[in-house]
């Protein structure tokens, strides 16, 4: 059974820091990896969508990797903002192309001023 | 487009009542999926439909129903609710072709079962 793990589970950083938000997963026979932000309250907005034969994707100030023989995907924030403040998700679909997502617990991220 | 609506946003319920949660995507998609939130924790799968008229069981089954008539809708039932039900209720659509798309969520339902 696919289990998704993401580290660290809390994050505090100041305004204009790169970070690097990390999401494994144990079953590496995915089809895809997904990217998630939900701010509190509301529901969840994609941000990146890594197919399992791309090994990156950029987004803006965002870049997400995949990694699939070591199965893991990094979620690189570059010059974090305040407005970066959310819970970052990862979900992978497995290779049967039939089942849905598997999500992770997520990394709550805040972006002091 | 709308993307995904649900409605409604909030609900309290007496333990036994019943009630449908609402969701409807205008983006054509083929496939769409009910998720619940509980605090701290991922996002687990209740019900799943590839297509109208075709449901399948998630990973939390039990308590839930679901139907899709239309390629539109895919409410969710709750029969006689428990307090371990309440939690948020998220509903997801995505165009699956050849290889699985996207998913967009909707805004999600907070169910409180007292």
């Amino acid at each position: 059974k696919q289990e998704v793990t993401q580290i660290p589970a809390a994050l505090s950083v100041p305004e204009g820091e790169n970070l690097v938000l990390n999401c494994s997963f144990t079953d590496s026979a995915i089809y895809n990896l997904q990217w998630f932000r939900q701010d509190p309250g509301k529901g969840l907005t994609s941000l990146l969508l890594i197919q399992s034969s791309q090994r990156e994707q950029t987004s803006g100030r965002l870049n997400a990797s995949l990694d699939k023989s070591s199965g893991r995907s990094t979620l690189y924030i570059a010059a974090s903002q305040p407005g970066d403040s959310a819970t970052y998700l990862c979900a992978v679909s497995d290779n049967s192309g039939n089942t849905p997502l598997v999500f992770g617990k997520g990394t709550r991220l805040s972006v002091i001023a | 487009n709308a993307g995904v609506t649900q409605t409604p946003k909030f609900r309290i319920l007496k333990i036994g009542q019943s009630m449908t949660l609402q969701c409807t995507q205008d983006m054509n998609h083929n496939y769409m999926y009910w998720y619940r939130q509980d605090p701290g924790m991922g996002l687990k799968l209740i019900y799943y439909s590839v297509g109208a008229g075709i449901t399948d069981k998630g990973e939390v089954p039990n308590g839930y129903n679901v139907s899709r008539s239309t390629t539109e809708d895919f409410p969710l039932r709750l029969e006689l609710a428990a307090p371990s039900q309440t939690s948020v209720y998220f509903c997801a659509s995505s165009y699956q072709g050849r290889q699985l798309g996207e998913q967009y969520f909707g805004p999600g339902t907070r169910l409180t079962v007292t």
